[in-house]
């Protein structure tokens, strides 16, 4: 299947710290990507989708301006989570939708606030 | 709204069949997803079925969808212990369905625990 990459896979910063976190689609364009987050032992929540070249839809009850999301390019999507809090602490995934049928994940990103 | 149901747990003996089980609420899903999520990772599509299928087979891998009782199944034929990990079932949202929404919903993810 088709690869979706994230970067950092994990990251640990001081509260109030602004952390930026990279989604790839490696071998295909993504006009649309998804970013999801994941609290232990649960399913994933859907924080936001986003569009090439447009602004991203969030899901009620998501800040945009604490979790903004770029996506510039086909391959690119950015979520930035700005002055985390620890409350922030938790796993974040993308997705990118290949066709219309098939949706692939990225690895996560384990992020923690102290 | 929609809602997709799995039950938490599954424990089976190495060498034996597993059968996770998923139901679902939206009527008109066209696609059904099974993802396999191992410790620490992302989500791995294992496989799909549309919405007008019975079922759909993929070497040891066979979905059924039972869409009257709006139920959905996952076996896995001679269980291995790499095949231990988190489960979920999903299906595609149609109140966003446009040219860029049908997000995902998923379920909370069965744990399989194979014993070898």
């Amino acid at each position: 299947g088709a690869v979706v990459s994230q970067h950092p896979s994990r990251v640990i910063c001081k509260s109030g710290t602004s952390v930026k976190i990279e989604c790839r689609s490696l071998d295909f364009q993504a006009t649309t990507m998804f970013w999801y987050r994941q609290f232990p032992k649960q399913s994933l929540m859907l924080m936001a989708t986003s569009n090439e070249g447009s602004k991203a839809t969030y899901e009620q009850g998501v800040e945009k301006d604490k979790f903004l999301i770029n996506h510039a390019s086909l391959t690119l999507s950015t979520l930035t989570v700005t002055s985390a809090h620890p409350e922030d602490s938790s796993f974040y995934i993308c997705s990118a939708r290949e066709r219309e049928v098939t949706q692939y994940f990225g690895p996560g990103t384990r992020l923690l606030v102290l | 709204g929609e809602d997709v149901e799995q039950s938490l747990f599954l424990s089976v003996r190495e060498g034996d069949s597993s059968v996770i089980n998923c139901t679902y609420t939206d009527s008109s899903s066209t696609y059904l997803y099974w993802y396999k999520q191992e410790p620490g990772a992302g989500l791995q599509l294992l496989t799909y079925i549309f919405s007008n299928m019975d079922m759909k087979q993929d070497q040891r891998l066979t979905v059924l969808l039972n869409k009257k009782d709006k139920h959905l199944s996952l076996r896995i034929a001679d269980t291995q212990t790499g095949d231990s990990a988190i489960y979920f079932c999903a299906e595609r949202d149609t109140t966003n369905y446009g040219g860029s929404q049908g997000n995902l919903i998923f379920g909370k993810g069965t744990k399989l625990s194979v014993k070898p």
